[in-house]
């Protein structure tokens, strides 16, 4: 089965600066890759995701980048915020009908000290 | 709209003792899942259901974990009986293609169950 392997598992950076969170998949055939942010006490937000017939994909402040030959996508916020600090999870799919179970990442703490 | 809610926050239980967990998904979506978070490991995916019919089981742990979605709407997770290892936050998330693609899941804020 497919196994999300996601760095570093904590991750600190000052307001303004830039954060990168990169992960990696091991099933080839996966090709739905979104992000998740979970706040304190919330559930998982979909932030963004990027599907395998493109390279890139931004929203404002954040952008996913996807390589399907080195099998790595990675997230990356500009700019942060100290509302930006929450736990990151990236996950994997092979979405196909009937069947759309996601794969997660064990997770990135990320803080935005002001 | 409303997102989709889960019931309750937390639970507190006794190993033995059996915990059922409720899901009311997004009004509409046919695809409900549950996933679990166990202390600082990923989540993973136990279950979904399309409509009322179990479409993929394959994470479900054990014998323990009964989950059902009588009527196509709303979800129930029962544990019983209960273990230490099942502590963890239990999520549930929906999808519905009319709404976006279909692999497009919006989650629930989570049953956060601890076993003592």
């Amino acid at each position: 089965g497919e196994n999300v392997e996601q760095h570093p598992s904590t991750l600190s950076v000052q307001e303004g600066d830039s954060a990168v969170i990169k992960c990696t998949y091991s099933d080839s055939a996966s090709n739905y890759f979104p992000w998740y942010k979970q706040e304190l006490g919330k559930g998982p937000q979909l932030i963004i995701d990027i599907r395998s017939n493109v390279g890139e994909k931004k929203d404002q402040r954040i952008a996913v980048t996807l390589n399907k030959t080195a099998k790595h996508f990675s997230l990356h916020i500009t700019e942060t915020q100290p509302e930006d600090s929450a736990v990151y999870f990236c996950a994997a799919s092979q979405p196909r009908v009937g069947n759309y179970k996601l794969t997660f990442g064990k997770g990135t703490l990320l803080t935005v000290n002001p | 709209e409303a997102g989709v809610t889960q019931f309750p926050s937390h639970s507190v239980i006794e190993k033995g003792q059996t915990v059922t967990l409720r899901c009311d998904p997004i009004s509409g979506h046919d695809n409900l899942y549950w996933y679990r978070r166990v202390m600082g490991k990923e989540i993973k995916f136990l279950l979904h259901f399309v409509k009322e019919s179990k479409q993929d089981e394959s994470g479900m742990p054990n014998n323990r974990f009964l989950a059902e979605r009588t009527g196509g709407t709303y979800s129930t997770l029962k544990v019983q009986p209960a273990e230490l290892e099942d502590s963890g936050v239990y999520f549930c998330a929906s999808s519905q293609e009319r709404q976006g693609p279909a692999d497009t899941q919006y989650f629930g804020p989570g049953t956060r169950l601890t076993v003592l």
